[in-house]
């Protein structure tokens, strides 16, 4: 049974430049998280999508956007790309019943 | 005031001691409690939840809650090398919707 996957596992983009980062949530899973989480710092809570709407979002920009699938799986989109936007970006999926999220192995990037 | 807070550590203990992790948060709605583990350059892996005040064990892990005062912890007995890491406290505050709010971590060193 595969749990989360993510990809690509790493990125280098160039300030100014768009990324979009990938997720498929474990199976059996329905909601799907976002996490960006920089060195040495816990996960910060990017935003949530359920039902293919974008339910909770946390304290980050319009840049950040996302989306999801009817598959469940999910995008991560980022534009103007900024130094600090340099993270490990984590997703999360869970089935809507239960709390406890399941992380994928994320996706580093690095913005020169 | 930070949402969740742990101390951020290191906190060395020798093989076959408790090790003794703390958490408070601030949102008197929080409904789940986690602690999830993060190896180095790896992602987060849950290894305790807990909903209802007082202790719950799993194995050499205990979490412990007290919501009123707005404290969760984690104990691991007999600790070994291999649980060297990061432990993130996560708190939920709707069980069923929402995002999780991690703390900053506390890593733990176990010397042999």
């Amino acid at each position: 049974d595969a749990g989360v996957t993510q990809s690509p596992t790493h990125l280098i983009k160039t300030r100014g430049q768009q990324v979009t980062l990938r997720c498929s949530p474990k199976s059996g899973h329905d909601t799907v998280s976002w996490y960006q989480q920089a060195l040495g710092q816990g996960p910060q809570f990017i935003f949530q999508y359920y039902e293919e709407e974008e339910r909770q979002r946390g304290n980050f920009p319009d840049r950040f956007s996302g989306h999801q699938f009817p598959n469940y799986s999910s995008e991560l989109n980022v534009n103007a790309l900024l130094l600090g936007d340099s993270a490990l970006y984590l997703c999360a999926s869970r089935d809507r019943g239960r709390s406890g999220y399941t992380f994928g192995s994320g996706t580093r990037l690095t913005v020169v | 005031q930070k949402e969740v807070e742990q101390n951020s550590g290191p906190l060395s203990v020798p093989e076959g001691a408790i090790a003794s992790l703390n958490c408070t948060y601030s949102d008197r709605g929080s409904q789940s409690f986690f602690w999830y583990r993060q190896y180095s350059g790896k992602s987060p892996e849950l290894i305790m939840s807990i909903y209802s005040n007082g202790d719950k064990e799993d194995g050499r892990f205990t979490a412990q809650l007290n919501k009123a005062s707005q404290y969760v912890s984690l104990l691991i007995r007999d600790s070994q090398p291999s649980d060297s890491a990061t432990y993130l406290c996560a708190v939920n505050i709707d069980r069923g919707l929402g995002d999780m709010r991690f703390g900053a971590g506390t890593r733990l060193t176990v010397k042999p």
